[in-house]
């Protein structure tokens, strides 16, 4: 199957700084990009739909100006975290769509576990 | 929106026995359904997927079955083995998957050998 590649896997920060995830489709072009949320022991929970080149859809609830999203190339989309705080510790998920033989199939990435301290 | 519900949360099955686990949908207008499974700490994997203009898809001792009427949908594990201990989500979307995925809230899924 296709490959999407996370980074950072982890990251410890502190109250106040941001930090940028950076999600990666290896071997096909992603158009479409997702970005989720987990909590332990809880369900993925969309946060933002990312288009490439076009401004990012965000679900309701989740602050856009907090959680700042870039696809600025079909293979990569950027989620950054800005002034982070404790309550933003969590799983971060990626996912991306491919096209043509890999159609609606989601190639999840390998996560980020954020912990603000 | 699309409201998927999944049950059970957890399940304790035997090595060799069968698990299922069921997961309803609010959407009439859904007509994709992945399964994925997510070992700790890892990221989800899709095991088996079914579309709506099919009741049932098999692959090896995987198997979904989908009630469009009742609008629910099942996986089936056959013969189970202790790496088959994972959560498992179940997941609807529409457009045939072209749109945002509504996951279910997961099953904890334990083998006892």
């Amino acid at each position: 199957g296709a490959v999407v590649s996370q980074h950072p896997s982890w990251v410890i920060c502190k109250s106040g700084t941001s930090v940028k995830i950076e999600c990666r489709s290896l071997d096909f072009q992603a158009t479409t990009m997702f970005w989720y949320r987990q909590f332990p022991k809880q369900s993925l929970m969309l946060m933002a739909t990312s288009n490439e080149g076009s401004k990012a859809t965000y679900e309701q609830g989740v602050e856009k100006d907090k959680f700042l999203i870039n696809h600025a190339s079909l293979t990569l989309s950027t989620l950054t975290v800005t002034s982070a705080h404790p309550e933003d510790s969590s799983f971060y998920i990626c996912s991306a769509r491919g096209l043509g033989g890999t159609n609606e199939k989601l190639f999840f990435g390998s996560g980020t576990q954020l912990s603000v301290l | 929106g699309e409201n998927v519900e999944q049950h059970p949360s957890t399940l304790s099955v035997q090595e060799g026995d069968s698990a299922v686990i069921k997961c309803t949908y609010s959407d009439s207008a859904s007509n994709y359904f992945p399964w994925y499974k997510q070992e700790l700490g890892k990221r989800p994997q899709l095991i088996i997927d079914i579309r709506s203009n099919v009741g049932e898809k098999k692959d090896q001792r995987i198997a979904v079955t989908l009630n469009k009427t009742a609008k629910h949908f099942s996986l089936h594990i056959t013969e189970t083995q202790p790496e088959d201990s994972a959560v498992y989500f179940c997941a609807a979307s529409s457009n045939f998957g072209n749109e945002k995925l509504t996951f279910g809230t997961g099953t904890r899924l334990t083998i006892i050998p």
